[in-house]
């Protein structure tokens, strides 16, 4: 069975400084995992995936996240905080097998202050 | 290049009424998946599937039906509205091919009222 939790609900950081948002996952199999951010009253948009290969993953808009199957997590940082990235952040697991379904985190709210 | 289109926007339901919520994706993907999200719970799925003529349910079905007529539609019924529906309800679609899995492609979103 396959789970994701998002250990922080809310985070706040100041403007230019560091993001990390973290996650855990439980997985049986080798997973596919996702991160996926949500601006208000927006559908979900793709960040970055990791698929079984490098494991330093680089995605849109200087995001990016190691997976670390040893610690069993992937978390999200971006060096330098916009306040066009607040928004909602979702840690998203599956399986590489089989039609079993993407589990998703309960999401962490990004706040950025000026 | 529209992507995931839902319709409507939102809607007011008053209880036990049913409705449609229409979903049309232009990309040729095979799988299709309706998902609710509720406040703090992130996303549940309801139904999804694998190609047309096939459906299958999710975690949270109950009150829902599906069908897959056509690549592109995937429509949600919804036959007697309950207050418990009240939620945004979200319609993606992906690619697969069997060997790794494809990220989602979403809509942007039916907020649904049930009063």
């Amino acid at each position: 069975a396959q789970s994701v939790t998002q250990l922080d609900s809310h985070v706040s950081v100041s403007e230019g400084t560091p993001v990390l948002l973290r996650c855990n996952y439980s997985s049986s199999y080798s997973p596919s995992l996702f991160w996926y951010v949500q601006h208000p009253n927006k559908g979900l948009q793709l960040l970055l995936k990791y698929t079984s290969a490098a494991t330093l993953v680089k995605g849109i808009n200087g995001f990016e996240a190691e997976f670390k199957k040893s610690e069993t997590s992937f978390h999200l940082t971006k060096p330098s905080a916009h306040m066009s990235d607040a928004a909602e952040y979702f840690c998203v697991v599956s399986p590489n097998s089989g039609n079993t379904p993407l589990v998703f985190g309960k999401g962490t709210r990004l706040s950025v202050i000026a | 290049n529209a992507g995931v289109t839902q319709t409507p926007k939102f809607r007011i339901l008053k209880i036990g009424q049913s409705m449609t919520l229409q979903c049309t994706q232009d990309m040729n993907h095979n799988y299709m998946y309706w998902y609710r999200q509720d406040p703090g719970m992130g996303l549940k799925l309801i139904y999804y599937s694998v190609g047309a003529g096939i459906t299958d349910k999710g975690e949270v079905p109950n009150g829902y039906n599906v069908s897959r007529s056509t690549t592109e539609d995937f429509p949600l019924r919804l036959e007697l509205a309950a207050p418990s529906q009240t939620s945004v309800y979200f319609c993606a679609s992906s690619f697969e091919t069997g060997t790794t899995r494809q990220p989602q492609h979403f809509g942007d979103g039916t907020r649904l009222s049930i009063l």
